[in-house]
């Protein structure tokens, strides 16, 4: 099975920073891989498909880079709202698998 | 507007069994294949496996975890999927959710049902 491995695990910031997550991946995955935002209580709201498109209605501050094992979702000026989890999952083959999460909080 | 609702959750035994449906609407059921994931409480998301369309053969595939006691089904004149839980363990607790996969990309999800086994 294919291990995905979010970095940090939590993640503190002020809105209007500029945010990273990282997530790399035990082995190649070419672009298939997407970026979830889970706000408590709540389903996993797709934000990044294809490792780099922003999925109808995200806004704009999204945005996903990578290829291969190594990507990264970058926001690129903090919002209240965003204060959520965010997780990493491949599609590349069966078993799909997810990045442990980063647990976003606006300070 | 695509619309997935997951039910039939609910307290278990451990050993037991239980089904969920995802009842779906606003799109052609039978053209899509079906996904299921679960989240433990406190815990991240874990895929728990697929069930294609009839055009695809309904093949399905289970999560380690799962197989040999899951079984994915569907019944495309109801728009409706199912997930029998058969042997429930412990660690099967969590909420369940159901999704319409695009080329591998889960966009729609249901809302969830929570599934508790204890005794």
């Amino acid at each position: 099975d294919i291990q995905m491995t979010q970095s940090p695990s939590t993640l503190s910031a002020s809105v209007g920073d500029r945010v990273t997550i990282t997530c790399r991946a035990s082995q190649s995955i070419s672009s298939w891989l997407a970026w979830y935002q889970q706000k408590p209580g709540k389903a996993p709201y797709l934000l990044i498909y294809g490792a780099s498109s922003l999925e109808s209605g995200v806004p704009s501050r999204f945005s996903g880079s990578g290829s291969g094992t190594e990507f990264t979702l970058t926001i690129s000026s903090l919002q209240p709202d965003d204060s959520a989890t965010y997780y990493c999952q491949h599609y590349n083959s069966y078993p799909y698998t997810f990045g442990q999460g980063t647990k976003l909080e606006i300070k | 507007e695509v619309q997935l609702v997951e039910s039939g959750g609910g307290l278990v035994q451990p050993g037991r069994s239980l089904k969920l449906s995802c009842s779906a609407s606003g799109f052609t059921f039978g053209d899509y294949g079906v996904s299921w994931f679960r989240q433990a409480p406190g815990k991240g998301l874990e895929w728990v496996g697929f069930i294609a369309s009839k055009s695809y053969g309904g093949t399905t595939q289970y999560a380690a975890s799962v197989k040999g006691r899951f079984t994915f089904s569907r019944d495309d004149s109801k728009s409706v999927a199912y997930l029998q839980m058969s042997s429930l363990k412990t660690e099967d607790t969590a909420v369940y959710y159901c999704t319409r996969p695009y080329r591998g990309i889960d966009a729609h999800w249901g809302q969830g049902t929570l599934v508790t086994v204890s005794s």
